[in-house]
């Protein structure tokens, strides 16, 4: 079913360090997830995707994790910057959708 | 990538009136567009699928009488809150799909940066 949290988990790191929001999805069907940032006031911005015949991809400072066996997906950021902080929503596309679900989101603030 | 825009960003009604959104692709066409609503420190939940030519496909429990869809063309899809009451305020995003950015199936979905509405 949808994730929606009514209070957002919040991670606190200090700039340079590396920074892992985890997500866990309910549905084993899903075979596409994206990671998005939502700065304040703003709409979603894409970040990094990975399909469910991988396990891992890399991009430019982010990684994602992605276990299929547990149903859980990870969001790494290397020495992440103040412009980091923000709010990130994973998302799931159920088999066959290309519509995401949207997670619960995490707050990331970064302390310079 | 491409740009989605909505407008306004932010608009304030009295309860009882309609408000229409905007939602349009500027550099690419977009045969389907999404509407979200995000409520304070909550996920997106999808209301509806709006299809070019075609009527709108809404969510469970979304009424589509009071959350009118319009996508006249391929470049812009606008979403009327009818009759809007303060529990109808809300941030409200669009998204676009671009099927040509070459991600396969799934196309990366665009979002506009989202209306504040507010009802009093």
């Amino acid at each position: 079913g949808e994730s929606v949290g009514l209070h957002l988990p919040t991670l606190s790191v200090q700039e340079g360090d590396n920074s892992i929001i985890n997500c866990a999805y309910s549905n084993s069907a899903s075979d596409y997830f994206i990671w998005y940032k939502q700065e304040s006031g703003k709409g979603p911005q894409f970040i990094i995707d990975i399909r469910s015949n991988m396990d891992k991809r890399q991009g430019q400072r982010v990684t994602v994790l992605l276990n299929k066996t547990v149903k859980h997906l990870s969001l790494q950021i290397a020495a992440t910057q103040p412009g980091d902080s923000a709010v990130y929503f994973c998302a799931e596309n159920r088999g066959g959708s290309y519509i995401p679900t949207f997670g619960r989101g995490t707050s990331l603030i970064v302390h310079p | 990538g491409a740009v989605v825009s909505q407008h306004p960003s932010w608009v304030i009604c009295k309860s009882g009136t309609s408000v229409k959104i905007e939602c349009r692709s500027l550099d690419f066409q977009a045969t389907t567009m999404f509407w979200y609503r995000q409520f304070p420190k909550q996920s997106l939940m999808l209301m509806a699928t709006s299809n070019e030519g075609s009527k709108a496909t809404y969510e469970q429990g979304v009424e589509k009488d009071k959350f009118l869809i319009n996508h006249a063309s391929l470049t812009l899809s606008t979403l009327t809150v009818t009759s809007a009451h303060p529990e109808d305020s809300s941030f409200y995003i669009c998204s676009a799909r671009d099927l040509e950015v070459g991600r396969g199936y799934t196309g990366e979905l665009f979002f506009g940066e989202g209306s504040r509405l507010t009802v009093l």
